[in-house]
C-alpha cells in the first residue's frame, strides 16, 4: 500500500464548476500537508500548505485536512479553463516530501 | 535571479552510458533534492541533500549517485544507464528554517535511455 493515495482522474468539469481533489495516507506522524499545481511539461508550483487540521482558503482555493480520517482535500472554486493542470498532494515526512501520484483537471470552457 | 535551473533539458542515452544532471540554485537554499516522476507514480524522492557536502538517499536511489560539493550545486549521476531510468528527473530546493513559502521546483530534465 502506497503512503499517500490519489486519484489519478482525469476529472473533467465545466467551467465554473466547483472542483474537488482528495487524497488519503497511512502515515500518522505527518504534519504538514501540501497542494502542487503541474502545468504539462512544467515542474510542480506550491499552490497551499496545511499544517495538522483545519481549513486554509485562499482566493479560489480552500484546503482541508482531516488528521483523524487521514484525508485532504482541495476545493477550487469558480474552476477557470486556466486552472486545467494536474493537481499533486504531498506530506513532510522528516524533511522529505511523500507525493501523491496526481489528478488531471481538465476545465471545459 | 534565475531560481532554480536544470541542465540539460532534454538528453538521450543508450543502455551503460553515462551522464551528470545539474541542478543549480541562487537562492541560497539548504536544502536540495532530486525527484523522479514516470506516468501514474507522482515524485519519488531519489537522493537529497540538507547541507553543503551532505548527501542522502530517498526512496527510489538505486543506480544513481549525487554530490553537493557547492551549496548552489546537487549534482545526480546515473553510472551504467538502463531503460527503466527513462523519466522526467526534477529538482527541488527549499530553505533553511523548512518554511514551505521558499520551496522551489526546476524545468525538469526529459531522460529517455534506449
Amino acid at each position: 500500500q502506497k503512503e499517500v493515495e490519489q486519484d489519478p482522474g482525469p476529472l473533467s468539469v465545466p467551467e465554473g464548476a466547483i472542483v474537488s481533489l482528495n487524497c488519503t495516507y497511512s502515515n500518522s506522524a505527518f504534519q504538514y500537508f501540501m497542494w502542487y499545481r503541474q502545468y504539462s511539461r512544467k515542474g510542480p508550483e506550491l499552490l497551499m500548505y496545511t499544517y495538522s487540521s483545519g481549513n486554509k482558503e485562499d482566493g479560489r482555493f480552500t484546503a482541508q485536512v482531516d488528521k483523524s480520517s487521514k484525508y485532504i482535500s482541495l476545493f477550487i472554486r469558480d474552476s477557470q479553463p486556466s486552472d486545467s493542470a494536474t493537481y499533486l498532494c504531498a506530506m513532510d515526512s522528516s524533511y522529505k516530501l511523500i507525493f501523491g501520484s496526481g489528478t488531471r483537471l481538465l476545465v471545459r470552457p | 535571479n534565475a531560481g532554480v535551473t536544470q541542465t540539460p533539458k532534454f538528453r538521450v542515452l543508450k543502455t551503460g552510458q553515462s551522464m551528470t544532471l545539474l541542478c543549480a540554485q541562487d537562492m541560497n537554499h539548504e536544502y536540495m533534492y532530486w525527484y523522479r516522476q514516470d506516468p501514474g507514480m507522482g515524485l519519488r524522492l531519489i537522493h537529497y541533500s540538507v547541507g553543503e557536502g551532505t548527501t542522502a538517499k530517498g526512496e527510489v536511489p538505486d543506480g544513481y549517485n549525487v554530490s553537493r560539493l557547492k551549496k548552489q550545486n546537487f549534482l545526480l549521476g546515473l553510472e551504467s544507464a538502463a531503460p527503466s531510468q527513462t523519466s522526467v528527473y526534477f529538482c527541488g530546493t527549499q530553505g533553511a528554517g523548512w518554511s514551505y513559502n521558499e520551496q522551489f521546483f526546476g524545468p525538469g530534465t526529459r531522460l529517455t535511455v534506449l
